[in-house]
């Protein structure tokens, strides 16, 4: 059981380069999440799915998308990277029940230049 | 979602037993109350979560008082691996469409020997 695991763990871009950031859980939770954490600073929802075939933006949705493959993996693509961009990212996932408990992976760390 | 304030930062020694206070003035009926703690370079972990009076696990214990407006988190005879940042967060469950927790800055607690 690995719980939830992001892809890649570091990551250069160029500006106006593009990816996609992966995040697979196997929990079978429902629910998955993006956030953003920049340096000394909270975390920042940037999308969030409550189920499969859904999502909604979160706090800071601009300059991103989002794909619920599936029930698994929620993926976080930027389209044309920009410098503000450069932060941590974290991918969470909760069960659908009455409980707050998510789980966060180990995050990826974005430096855009 | 309720706004909360939590204290920027607190400073404590190994032994010592350590009060957070959070506090949530707006916070609606069916709200919970949800503690998070985050090492660094680490996604955050879930430490309690309450509704009222007073919850207690293995870790920590949560104090709400009748009114909820604000919430204590009380972590037992710290120690230096307890230096962290904890975060109160305060979310309602919206059961079919989920909810996304989210977080502020955060109270970073170090302790020192």
């Amino acid at each position: 059981n690995a719980g939830v695991t992001q892809t890649p763990k570091f990551q250069v871009l160029k500006t106006g380069q593009s990816m996609t950031l992966q995040c697979a859980q196997d929990m079978n939770h429902n629910s998955m999440y993006w956030y953003r954490q920049d340096p000394g600073m909270g975390l920042r929802l940037i999308y969030y799915s409550a189920s499969e075939g859904t999502t909604d933006k979160g706090e800071v949705p601009n300059g991103y998308n989002v794909s619920r493959l599936n029930k698994r993996e929620f993926s976080l693509r930027l389209e044309s990277a920009a410098p503000s961009q450069t932060s941590v990212y974290f991918c969470a996932s909760r069960t659908r029940d009455s409980s707050y408990e998510q789980y966060f992976g180990p995050g990826t760390r974005l430096t855009v230049t | 979602l309720a706004k909360t304030t939590q204290p920027i930062s607190m400073d404590s020694y190994e032994g010592q037993e350590v009060n957070i206070t959070c506090s949530h003035n707006n916070i609606a009926t069916n709200d919970y109350i949800t503690w998070y703690q985050q090492f660094p370079s680490q996604g955050p972990r879930f430490i309690i979560q309450g509704y009222k009076t007073k919850v207690t696990n293995e870790v920590a214990s949560l104090f709400i008082p009748a009114d909820r407006k604000s919430s204590t988190l009380s972590l037992p005879r710290v120690s230096l691996s307890d230096t962290a940042v904890y975060y109160c967060l305060v979310g309602v469950w919206v059961n079919q469409a989920g909810t996304a927790l989210i977080f502020g800055k955060g109270t970073t607690l170090s302790v020192s020997s």
